[in-house]
């Protein structure tokens, strides 16, 4: 099926263990996006990526590693999980065609750190 | 850093009543978009309007822009109870293909 996919999609966890949320798309979109939703913030963005072996920081990225290896697989690790990392993680790709140009996101990753 | 501020922060409608919706922004942008997100659900795009449009329309939605004052509006017309959610708008500054999402909007419309 076309899209973009989490998983998983609920996951619990313990303060200090390291946590891998994968993101897959089939459209071959180059940008992709990863973003957390909480209360108050709305969507901060992460991390996010140009294209294979490209990254780069957004506006939260402490606390977090990305890597892109082919073009339609984006993880998101966090590498000792906290509690203030507890929130609803969001993938998106970006259609750069120039003709849509808008953004296509993942039904979410709901993290919970005990 | 957020560029996009909706308001109100939250909104709730008679079914069949409009519901309008407003952002802000503070420096220049390519083109706004609107979002909807259902609950527990991803963000779902609705609209997109460049920077020399001033009005779009898609089925019930209609979008503004005004660049001087830096703002946008979201229209929902005859609203229906399923256009709860939450609306998001988004900025497009150019230049990283990065998008600037507001803190959001809630609607419910009571059927």
């Amino acid at each position: 099926d076309a899209g973009i996919t989490q998983s998983p999609r609920y996951k619990i966890t313990e303060t200090g263990r390291q946590v891998t949320l994968m993101c897959h798309q089939t459209w071959s979109h180059s940008y992709m996006f990863w973003y957390r939703q909480d209360l108050g913030h709305g969507l901060r963005l992460i991390y996010y990526s140009a294209a294979a072996d490209i990254t780069d920081k957004g506006e939260v990225p402490d606390g977090y590693v990305v890597s892109r290896s082919k073009t339609e697989n984006f993880p998101l690790t966090l590498e000792s999980a906290t509690r203030s990392q507890t929130s609803v993680y969001f993938c998106a790709s970006r259609d750069t065609s120039g003709f849509t140009d808008t953004q296509y996101f993942g039904p979410g990753t709901r993290l919970t750190v005990l | 850093s957020q560029q996009g501020e909706e308001d109100p922060q939250a909104l709730s409608i008679q079914e069949g009543e409009n519901a309008t919706m407003n952002c802000s922004y503070k420096t220049s942008i390519n083109n706004l978009q609107w979002y909807r997100q259902n609950s527990g659900r991803g963000l779902v795009h609705l609209i997109l309007i460049r920077s020399n449009e001033r009005e779009k329309h898609s089925g019930r939605l209609r979008v503004t822009l005004d660049t001087s004052k830096k703002s946008s509006s979201l229209l929902i017309t005859a609203s229906r109870a399923a256009d709860t959610a939450s609306y998001f708008c988004a900025t497009d500054a150019g230049g990283n293909n990065r998008l600037a999402f507001g803190k959001g909007n809630q609607v419910v419309v009571i059927p």
